[in-house]
């Protein structure tokens, strides 16, 4: 069965860090560009990273960079995004999504259920 | 980056059609014809309806239809059906170092 799983998310402090981890079945994972999109509490989808498959280029959304680091685990077809200094403004459901077609994310064919992330005091 | 724009909301009846309107600019709606859409039920993850502006992905029904102009995209239903009452987002390709952007989203309500 095709399918994306996330796990890792919890409750973490401010300033803390936590790695989200997205265990990918189903395809040819390292043939296509995976990316993190994230849904805070109420509000909409806000793309935050993109791993191009093989090619290992990266891309950030300007209000993660420097903190957020995407990476991938080819031989376990897994996808991983460590989040480190993390904010209240951080809080929400972090998808793991799959590009549409090879190493570009030009649209997402393939979602997560979710993993919450909640930063607090 | 700033999100693309989308009216916060829409409402129609059973069997009439509706339209979303997504406003971005020459740098990701207008110069890509990478433009996407999403239906999310609440507590769900998003759904693809739409792809590359018009296409629409097997399984997707004919009710969905995508096309653009300029710096706008637009997602039509047709037929409503209470079952399309959900939200949904556009999304684009952008040439921005982020290469992603999406929409605020729009909340359809089935009258």
């Amino acid at each position: 069965e095709v399918q994306l799983l996330e796990s890792g998310g919890g409750l973490v402090q401010p300033g803390g860090s936590l790695r989200l981890s997205c265990a990918a079945a189903g395809f040819t994972f390292n043939n296509y560009a995976m990316s993190w999109v994230r849904q805070a509490p109420g509000k909409g989808l806000e793309w935050v990273s993109a791993f191009s498959g093989s090619g290992g280029i990266t891309y950030y959304a300007d209000s993660v960079r420097g903190r957020f680091t995407i990476s991938s685990d080819n031989s376990k077809d897994t996808l991983f995004l460590q989040m480190n200094s993390l904010r209240a403004e951080d809080t929400a459901v972090y998808y793991c999504a799959k590009a549409g077609t090879g190493a570009t994310t030009r649209y997402f064919d393939l979602w997560g259920r979710g993993t919450l992330v909640t930063v607090s005091s | 980056q700033s999100a693309l724009t989308q009216p916060a909301s829409v409402s129609g009846s059973p069997g009439q059609s509706i339209t979303i309107s997504c406003t971005g600019t020459s740098s990701d709606v207008g110069g890509y014809n990478y433009v996407s859409w999403y239906q999310q039920h609440p507590g769900k993850a998003p759904k693809l309806l739409i792809y590359d502006v018009s296409n629409r992905p097997s399984g997707v029904s004919n009710r969905f239809s995508g096309s653009k102009s300029a710096n706008t995209a637009s997602l039509t239903i047709s037929g409503l059906q209470a079952e399309d009452e959900a939200d949904y987002y556009c999304s684009s390709y952008t040439s921005s170092s982020t290469r992603q952007v999406f929409g605020g989203g729009t909340k359809l309500t089935v009258l």
